[in-house]
């Protein structure tokens, strides 16, 4: 079974500033997707960014931007030039491209994180 | 987008009711859906997937009877929380798979069992 862990229950960082989410799983996989969510108080589910096990190039998607080390296992998300409504709880995620669990999406713990002005 | 809208928001009933809550995809066709539950500050954590036309698979603790999903169309999947009691009060997320490997998330039920 695949797992996720995500190790600082709390982040916070000022406004403009940069500051990354740490990401670890396990798996016996050679082929699954990660991603990471943000759910804001209004608690809807939102992606952020994706990444293919296959490619070896980070995502990026504007201000949000990955590093996905596949053979350490890792995937940390950067937010560069904070915002206040990066405010939320963002959860790395993983799911396989195949095989039984096939679709399955296994979430970690959540980090909480604060942006202050 | 693809989009799944989940009904209803917020409800609340009493101990020993039954409560459905629905998770309709609008713009395409979800063979598949996930119904999750969430505590709060947690992690979200997979009840059982609905299959179109098949029984759902449900994860391992979760009770089969006490959370019915049916997944008649391929548009809607229900989640009937039978009996409920105060210990059932959450907030439920359904999911789907748009296309291949994106997933969608409904906004979720609060539920509150009094």
């Amino acid at each position: 079974a695949q797992t996720v862990t995500q190790s600082q229950p709390e982040m916070s960082v000022q406004e403009a500033e940069t500051v990354t989410l740490s990401c670890t799983y396990d798996t016996s996989e050679n082929n699954y997707y990660l991603f990471w969510y943000k759910q804001p108080p209004s608690r809807q589910m939102i992606l952020v960014i994706r990444q293919e096990a296959y490619k070896q190039q980070n995502a990026t998607e504007n201000r949000f931007s990955v590093n996905f080390q596949k053979a350490a296992k890792s995937f940390s998300l950067k937010i560069s030039d904070s915002q206040l409504g990066d405010t939320a709880m963002y959860f790395c995620a993983f799911a396989n491209a195949g095989g039984t669990s096939y679709g399955k999406l296994t979430f970690g713990q959540g980090t909480i994180l604060t942006v202050h002005p | 987008g693809a989009v799944v809208s989940q009904h209803p928001s917020r409800v609340i009933c009493k101990s020993g009711t039954s409560v459905k809550i629905e998770c309709r995809s609008l713009d395409f066709q979800a063979t598949t859906m996930f119904w999750y539950r969430q505590f709060p500050k947690q992690s979200l954590m997979l009840m059982a997937t609905s299959n179109e036309g098949s029984k759902a698979t449900y994860e391992q603790g979760v009770e089969k009877d006490k959370f019915l999903i049916n997944h008649a169309s391929l548009t809607l999947s229900t989640l009937t929380v039978t009996s409920a009691h105060p210990e059932d009060s959450s907030f439920y997320i359904c999911s789907a798979r748009a296309w291949d490997s994106g997933y969608t998330f409904g906004s979720g039920t609060r539920l509150t069992v009094v």
